[in-house]
């Protein structure tokens, strides 16, 4: 099955910089890749997706790249604010035959410091 | 759009007792329900899949008797943690998904607290 492996587990970053997380995925049929940001007993919120045939996807201050050859993708925010304070888990989802069930990357936790 | 809701959002219940998560999709129609759970400070971990109508489909690991789903119409699932124990204290979260992309939509959670 599908393998997504997500650095770094932490990530610490003055309010203004910038912050990468950066995700790969071992099963080459997967086709759509979502970031979500889950703050501390809520649900996972969506914030940015990209399928394959994509190599780019930018939304304001958040973008997304995708590395199909390499497999691997990674999410990019930039002007980072206070607010962006949570963890981030990227995702992998593909329709070999498993209903289009996601796997999640093991989380980075951000914190934006003023 | 894209609603799903989710009920109880906390319980606490003895061991050994039986305990059941509704998961609704409130505006759309979910041809496929997804069951997840969370330990602190760790991801979110598939236990298993549900097609209306039919049985779920459970991930490697996860005994399909003591977490029965059920999955009766296109906007209700419903997960039993059948004699529960202090080690399925967690976070279950449901997702939808209405068919036409990948794109699943959570619930809220729901804090499982066993003593």
């Amino acid at each position: 099955g599908e393998n997504v492996e997500q650095h770094p587990s932490t990530l610490s970053v003055q309010e203004g910089d910038s912050a990468v997380i950066k995700c790969t995925y071992s099963d080459s049929a997967s086709n759509y890749f979502p970031w979500y940001k889950q703050e501390l007993g809520k649900r996972p919120q969506l914030i940015i997706d990209i399928r394959s045939n994509v190599g780019e996807k930018k939304d304001q201050r958040i973008a997304v790249t995708l590395n199909k050859t390499a497999k691997h993708f990674s999410l990019h925010i930039t002007e980072t604010q206070p607010e962006d304070s949570a963890v981030y888990f990227c995702a992998a989802s593909g329709n070999r035959g498993g209903g289009n069930k996601l796997t999640f990357g093991t989380g980075t936790q951000l914190k934006v410091e003023l | 759009g894209a609603v799903v809701s989710q009920h109880p959002s906390r319980v606490i219940c003895k061991s050994g007792t039986s305990v059941k998560i509704e998961c609704r999709s409130l505006d759309f129609q979910a041809t496929t329900m997804f069951w997840y759970r969370q330990f602190p400070k760790q991801s979110l971990m598939l236990m298993a899949t549900s097609n209306e109508g039919s049985k779920a489909t459970y991930e490697q690991g996860v005994e399909k008797d003591k977490f029965l789903i059920n999955h009766a119409s296109l906007t209700l699932s419903t997960l039993t943690v059948t004699s529960a124990h202090p080690e399925d204290s967690s976070f279950y979260i449901c997702s939808a998904s209405n068919g036409r992309n990948n794109e699943q939509f959570f619930g809220p959670g729901t804090r499982l607290t066993v003593l």
